[in-house]
């Protein structure tokens, strides 16, 4: 029962410099997203994808890039990162089929990233 | 702009007790609403999800209403037990596109 994955789980970068996390989904989900967790400030949505070659701006997207190249992986990259980039980040899968957009949520167990 | 706002932020209980969990929206306008409990370190695992046309939602102790007119929430957990010591987080998915909004989460301990 793999559901969703994420890795690396934990990570510490230097400000500057880039790297990908990765996300896989063994469920046949359409839909993908990644989010982040602050203390105070809940989970808030970065980038989103509705289906295989497909990306779109969450609510928090500046300083991210994502790719959705093969439907069971999100790539979730940081290019330059910066110590505001510090936090939990999660990934979530849901939907299969025509109902796709009111089904479940699931979520792996998180990346905790530190930028120094 | 939706906000989500849950209360309270944290609870403490005595074993056995049934409690109320908060959760309010101020965008009707929603295709559903889920709750989340999230264990410390872990991510989030799905309890309970109600669509938009739906009043209420039961999974074993658990019974999640919805308002979605007045733009509340109410999880109900029956005669709690430490084990459901965790966050519990609601989360409103907008309608019209793919946007959730989570709330802080309410910090739930449950004592032996």
């Amino acid at each position: 029962n793999a559901g969703v994955t994420q890795t690396p789980k934990f990570r510490v970068l230097k400000t500057g410099q880039s790297m990908t996390l990765l996300c896989a989904q063994d469920m046949n989900h359409e839909y993908m997203y990644w989010y982040r967790q602050d203390p105070g400030m809940g989970l808030r949505l970065i980038h989103y994808s509705v289906g295989e070659g497909t990306t779109a701006k969450g609510e928090v997207p500046d300083g991210y890039n994502v790719s959705r190249l093969k439907k069971q992986n999100f790539l979730l990259g940081l290019e330059s990162a910066a110590p505001s980039q510090t936090s939990v980040y999660f990934c979530a899968s849901s939907g299969t089929g025509i109902s796709s957009p009111n089904q479940p949520q699931h979520f792996g167990d998180g990346t905790r990233l530190s930028i120094l | 702009k939706q906000e989500v706002t849950q209360i309270p932020a944290a609870l403490s209980v005595p074993e056995g007790e049934n409690l109320v969990l908060n959760c309010s929206f101020t965008d009707s306008a929603i295709y559903n609403l889920q709750w989340f409990r999230q264990d410390p370190g872990k991510g989030l695992t799905s309890l309970l999800l109600i669509q938009s046309s739906q009043r209420e939602q039961t999974s074993g102790r658990l019974n999640a209403s919805l308002d979605k007119s007045s733009g509340r929430s109410t999880l109900y957990i029956a005669a709690s037990q430490p084990g459901d010591s965790a966050t519990y987080l609601c989360a409103v998915r907008q309608a019209g596109g793919f946007k959730t909004i989570f709330g802080a989460g309410t910090r739930l301990f449950v004592k032996a």
